[in-house]
């Protein structure tokens, strides 16, 4: 079975902290995708990154970066000096190449950032 | 340009009622999607459609039931409706139905029972 876990419920740091968001995977496929999607109070997820299981290369987008490591299935999210709009909670999710648009999703972090 | 819309934003019903709730993808999208987040929870997946057909059923009881219409807009129908059905439900849309597509979320319709 597939399975995306992020063990750390909630997260509080102070602004301008640095700050990793923890995911760990399960599948047996080979082919798969991984996203990282943002849910401010407002409701709407918001998309961040996604990365195919053959694509190992880290990924850096302003503050925001993703490590993904295959080996130990793990697809971390760090956020550079972190803001207080970055307050929101986050979810990491894995989409199996054969089962099309479902997204299996994480239970989320919520990152508190305090000014 | 508009994004996933869906209606009511909120809503309370009683337990054993139905209720329908409303998705437009984007302009151009032929495939919605939808999740159910209970508080607290990450989301589940629900249905999925594309192109009016259904391409994939998370693990849900049959009192769920979705259509998609020929303008891709798409209801999500609960029928006998139980205090546990209170819930986020999110509408995601997307060009193609395949893995990997970015799906697109709208603001979501609350639903309390009670």
């Amino acid at each position: 079975a597939q399975k995306v876990t992020q063990a750390q419920t909630e997260i509080s740091v102070v602004e301008k902290e640095d700050v990793t968001l923890d995911c760990v995977y399960e599948t047996r496929d080979t082919t798969y995708y991984l996203f990282w999607y943002k849910q401010p109070p407002s409701g709407e997820l918001v998309f961040l990154i996604r990365r195919n299981s053959f694509d190992e290369q880290n990924e850096i987008s302003g503050r925001y970066s993703w490590n993904f490591q295959k080996s130990t299935s793990s697809f971390n999210f760090t956020i550079t000096a972190s803001q207080v709009v970055d307050s929101a909670v986050y979810f990491c999710a894995l989409t199996l190449y054969n089962q099309g648009g479902k997204l299996i999703f994480g239970q989320g972090t919520e990152l508190s950032v305090k000014p | 340009d508009a994004g996933v819309t869906q209606s009511p934003t909120h809503l309370i019903k009683t337990r054993g009622q139905h209720v329908t709730l409303r998705c437009s993808p984007i302009s151009g999208h032929k495939s919605v999607s939808w999740y159910q987040q209970v508080l607290g929870q990450g989301p589940q997946f629900i249905f999925q459609y594309y192109e009016k057909e259904e391409r994939g059923r998370g693990n849900f009881p049959d009192r769920f039931s979705a259509r998609q219409f020929p303008n891709y807009s798409s209801e999500l129908n609960v029928n006998a409706l139980l205090l546990g059905d209170s819930a986020l439900y999110l509408c995601a849309s997307s060009l193609g139905s395949g893995a990997g597509t970015e799906a697109f979320f709208g603001q979501g319709t609350r639903l309390t029972v009670v």
